[in-house]
């Protein structure tokens, strides 16, 4: 299958800094990535859609302006957890679709995120 | 919009034995049905995937149904083994559109 890096995979910083996750499709064209955010031992909770080119579309309840994404690329798309606060400590994982196999959907390998 | 349910939460079985997942979706159009697993701490990785003109599809010990009229598909592992552990995730999705999970279950084979 294709491959989706995600960096960084674990992050600590102090609550107010801000945290910057990238995603890369490394051997396809993803003109669709989505960005989940994953509680322990709970289901993939859709944050984005991030369309290359174009301003993301944000799930009901995500503050757009506390997460920024930004996908000005085919093949990078970047979330920033703007002044990180302990409640933002979470799993978040980026997925790609890509242009040629286009219904299937690969993952990064996730950021887990401790905000302290 | 789509909704997904997914059944059991929680699963375990003998190695060796059958273990089966239970998906229904909601939306009609929906055509596109992938399983995912995901291990602790890992990202979740397609392990099976069916489109909607097809009925049955099989991967060696992994097994997908759909039954497009009740809205259902069902992910079939046989001859379990203990690497089979892990929680698994199905998805509903149409072209152009999000993805739409279910809510996982966790799969225990027991050795």
């Amino acid at each position: 299958g294709a491959v989706v890096s995600q960096h960084p995979s674990w992050v600590i910083c102090k609550s107010g800094t801000s945290v910057k996750i990238e995603c890369r499709s490394l051997d396809f064209q993803a003109t669709t990535m989505f960005w989940y955010r994953q509680f322990p031992k709970q289901s993939l909770m859709l944050m984005a859609t991030s369309n290359e080119g174009s301003k993301a579309t944000y799930e009901q309840g995500v503050e757009k302006d506390k997460f920024l994404i930004n996908h000005a690329s085919l093949t990078l798309s970047t979330l920033t957890v703007t002044s990180a606060h302990p409640e933002d400590s979470s799993f978040y994982i980026c997925s790609a679709r890509g242009t040629g196999d286009a219904e299937k959907l690969f993952f990064g390998s996730g950021t887990q995120l401790s905000v302290l | 919009g789509e909704n997904v349910e997914q059944h059991p939460s929680t699963l375990s079985v003998q190695e060796g034995d059958s273990a089966v997942i239970k998906c229904t979706y909601s939306d009609s159009a929906s055509n596109y049905f992938p399983w995912y697993k995901q291990e602790l701490g890992k990202r979740p990785q397609l392990i099976i995937d069916i489109r909607s003109n097809v009925g049955e599809k099989k991967d060696q010990r992994i097994a997908v149904t759909l039954n497009k009229t009740a809205k259902h598909f069902s992910l079939h592992i046989t001859e379990t083994q203990p690497e089979d552990s892990a929680v698994y995730f199905c998805a509903a999705s149409r072209p152009g559109n999000q993805f739409y999970f279910g809510t996982g279950t966790s799969l225990t084979v027991i050795p």
